[in-house]
């Protein structure tokens, strides 16, 4: 199994310009997240996605969009590119077991796109 | 929102114990406590996790109080490959993982 695989590993745009990441799982994972990781920081959830067709807003969602629409694939567009949009993005994807007391769960990492925004 | 309090860095030796506690003051009645590691230029990876109690697993354990509202990460005699940066997170199913945060975490370094 590839596990979690993200296209591009790096890319380099101009401000105003657009793109779109990809990021693939094989694993059948119901759930998958974009994440950014600014210098020095800890990671960001941008979107986040619990089933093919579904998605919602992370903690820093302006700027980007995503779509779900095969189970196996979440995409990140960025519209219009901005150099605040510098960062490098991860994807992840993780099943959740009910647990006793609750719910748990295990994100399983991409290794991650490098953006430069000039 | 459970929001988790971690040491910014700490220092070890080759083959010492090493234990990081995490704070999570806050923490629900569902959630769960979960420990990532992350290499430079790589995508964290998940290390443990738990409810309440102790949990032990091939790399770690961690160690949780009838309170839980904190948490300690143990590394047994930890190697250089062990220099990384990790993150205590809290939350889960019922919390909504769209307040999972993973913070600035805790860096590691192991010297010889």
């Amino acid at each position: 199994n590839a596990g979690v695989t993200q296209t591009p590993k790096f890319r380099v745009l101009k401000t105003g310009q657009s793109m779109t990441l990809l990021c693939a799982q094989d694993m059948n994972h119901e759930y998958m997240y974009w994440y950014r990781q600014d210098p020095g920081m800890g990671l960001r959830l941008i979107h986040y996605s619990v089933g093919e067709g579904t998605t919602a807003k992370g903690e820093v969602p302006d700027g980007y969009n995503v779509s779900r629409l095969k189970k196996q694939n979440f995409l990140l567009g960025l519209e219009s590119a901005a150099p605040s949009q510098t960062s490098v993005y991860f994807c992840a994807s993780s099943y959740t077991g009910q647990g006793l007391d609750g719910s748990y769960n295990e994100q399983f990492f991409g290794p991650g796109t490098r953006l430069t925004v000039l | 929102l459970a929001k988790t309090t971690q040491p910014i860095s700490m220092d070890s030796y080759e083959g010492q114990e090493v234990n990081i506690t995490c704070s999570h003051n806050n923490i629900a009645t569902n959630d769960y406590i979960t420990w990532y590691q992350q290499f430079p230029s790589q995508g964290p990876r998940f290390i443990i996790q738990g409810y309440k109690t102790k949990v032990t697993n091939e790399v770690a354990s961690l160690f949780i109080p009838a309170d839980r509202k904190s948490s300690t990460l143990s590394l047994p005699r930890v190697s250089l490959s062990d220099t990384a940066v990790y993150y205590c997170l809290v939350g889960g199913l019922n919390t909504g993982f769209q307040k999972l945060v993973f913070g600035t975490g805790t860096r590691l370094l192991v010297s010889p």
